[in-house]
């Protein structure tokens, strides 16, 4: 059982706006703005999407925005394409003892 | 430009040990701490724990304490993770990320296949 709750998945028609929640506890989503999302094409590496909540690297699509709400987190993509059909993880910090804990990753489908 | 080039795949048998090396090149080594992530096979990225380049100081997941060791070489930029006691659970792809923040890693190696077979 993954430490961040994601769901298993997601779908939606191209143009269409989706949204991916993360929901974990006052320990790691809810204390620290330090949550980030990761695009994982199969056999391929994670990329990441947003950190620190909702900053965008360098060179990823501002139809990516991130936010957080209490102890959920969640991914919005608006203007789906279909090379948004990939799986999204989450990730937060959660204190110093165990600093890093992931989602179970949300399979999204791009109708 | 940043790039993260790792050590080939492994086969293993049980019991044995495993040593994954991550090589960095594109920006100064000692500057940026590097995690390491695995993802089982149709499973999800489990992190494994983190390295700061500059000192070698480490932190494990409580699940690999024991089990992993993390190292680095100053000299020619590359960290390196050894697992040991494997377990067929441990049959994963192994990522190196470079890490942003405290959580977060914007450059990930190709990947490293180990596969624990009898």
């Amino acid at each position: 059982q993954s430490a961040l709750t994601q769901p298993a998945s997601v779908s939606g028609s191209p143009g269409q706006s989706i949204t991916i929640s993360c929901t974990g506890t006052s320990s790691d989503v809810g204390s620290y703005n330090l949550v980030s999302w990761y695009q994982q094409h199969p056999g391929k590496a994670p990329k990441l999407m947003i950190y620190e909540g909702s900053k965008r690297p360098s060179g990823v699509s501002n139809r990516f925005s991130g936010s957080k709400s209490g102890n959920t987190a969640s991914l919005t993509i608006s203007g789906l394409q279909a090379e948004d059909e990939a799986d999204y993880y989450c990730c937060s910090y959660a204190g110093s003892s165990t600093p890093v804990v992931f989602g179970g990753g949300t399979k999204l489908t791009v109708l | 430009q940043v790039q993260l080039v790792q050590s080939g795949a492994e086969v293993k048998k049980p019991g044995a040990s495993v040593k994954v090396s991550c090589k960095a090149s594109g920006y100064t080594f000692t500057s940026y701490y590097m995690h390491w992530v695995r993802q089982a096979p149709g499973q999800g990225l489990e992190w494994m724990g983190i390295i700061n380049p500059s000192g070698g100081s480490t932190s494990y997941a409580q699940k690999f304490q024991g089990r992993v060791t993390m190292t680095r070489d100053t000299s020619t930029s590359t960290v390196y993770m050894e697992l040991s006691s494997l377990r067929s659970e441990d049959t994963a792809v192994y990522y190196c990320a470079r890490s942003v923040d405290s959580s977060s890693s914007d450059y990930w190696g190709q990947g490293t296949l180990v596969t624990v077979s009898s």
